[in-house]
């Protein structure tokens, strides 16, 4: 598989499990958050948004939690699964009036043991 | 299905060549991008396009090069003065407003 994150900090997690991925924006002018998804050898997956105008969001098993106060991202995955295994990166939009432009973070890689 | 697709999965270059790499979407998505990613790294941006015959140099262009002809196409160029193209090459696509991307599975370039 691909050699994607070799240096990423790495959270280990056992199965079942919660899981809280943190992430630190650096803008605070940014109105969009986004948690991507990576497995090995793969193009990153979408996994759940939101906006500035949000604190929190669920999803399936995510939760995403918004802190503008001191621009802090988490990602909370209810009973991590082995398939959970990943790397994991939020990216943040910087509201130019047009397209989204994302800055992604470095990213962490959640690891499930059985 | 709707998706992006890159070709091919895995290319070797020789020490100056320059190399093509294909990225191909039927989502209608106005905006593509295309993106390194090295181990330990994040995302870097090489270029983008906002529409058809448009595009821009993201952080890290250089020795890259792109074109937009058709909505569906984003090519990205290696060229030789590219001097450590080994990397994870990813495109990706979305629509003119803010949203999120939609990417392509990879292209691993290794230079022998």
């Amino acid at each position: 598989g691909e050699s994607v994150g070799l240096h990423l900090p790495t959270l280990s997690v056992q199965e079942g499990d919660n899981s809280i991925i943190n992430c630190a924006y650096s803008n605070s002018a940014s109105d969009y958050f986004i948690w991507y998804k990576q497995e090995s050898g793969k193009g990153p997956q979408f996994i759940i948004d939101i906006r500035s105008n949000m604190d929190k969001r669920q999803g399936q098993r995510v939760t995403v939690l918004l802190n503008k106060t001191v621009k802090h991202l988490s990602l909370q995955i209810a009973a991590t699964q082995p398939g959970d295994s990943a790397v994991y990166f939020c990216a943040e939009n910087i509201n130019t009036g047009t397209a989204s432009k994302l800055t992604f973070g470095t990213g962490t890689r959640l690891q499930v043991m059985l | 299905d709707g998706g992006i697709t890159q070709s091919p999965k895995y290319l070797f270059r020789k020490e100056g060549q320059n190399v093509t790499l294909s990225c191909e979407q039927n989502l209608n998505h106005d905006a593509m991008y295309w993106y390194r990613q090295d181990p330990g790294q994040g995302l870097r941006l090489i270029y983008y396009s906002q529409i058809v015959n448009d595009f821009q140099k993201g952080d890290i262009a250089e020795g890259y090069s792109v074109s937009r002809e058709k909505k569906e196409s984003f090519p990205l160029t290696v060229t030789s003065a590219q001097k450590n193209p080994t990397a994870f090459y990813l495109c990706a696509s979305s629509t003119n407003r803010v949203s999120g991307y939609t990417f392509g599975s990879g292209t691993r370039l290794t230079v022998v």
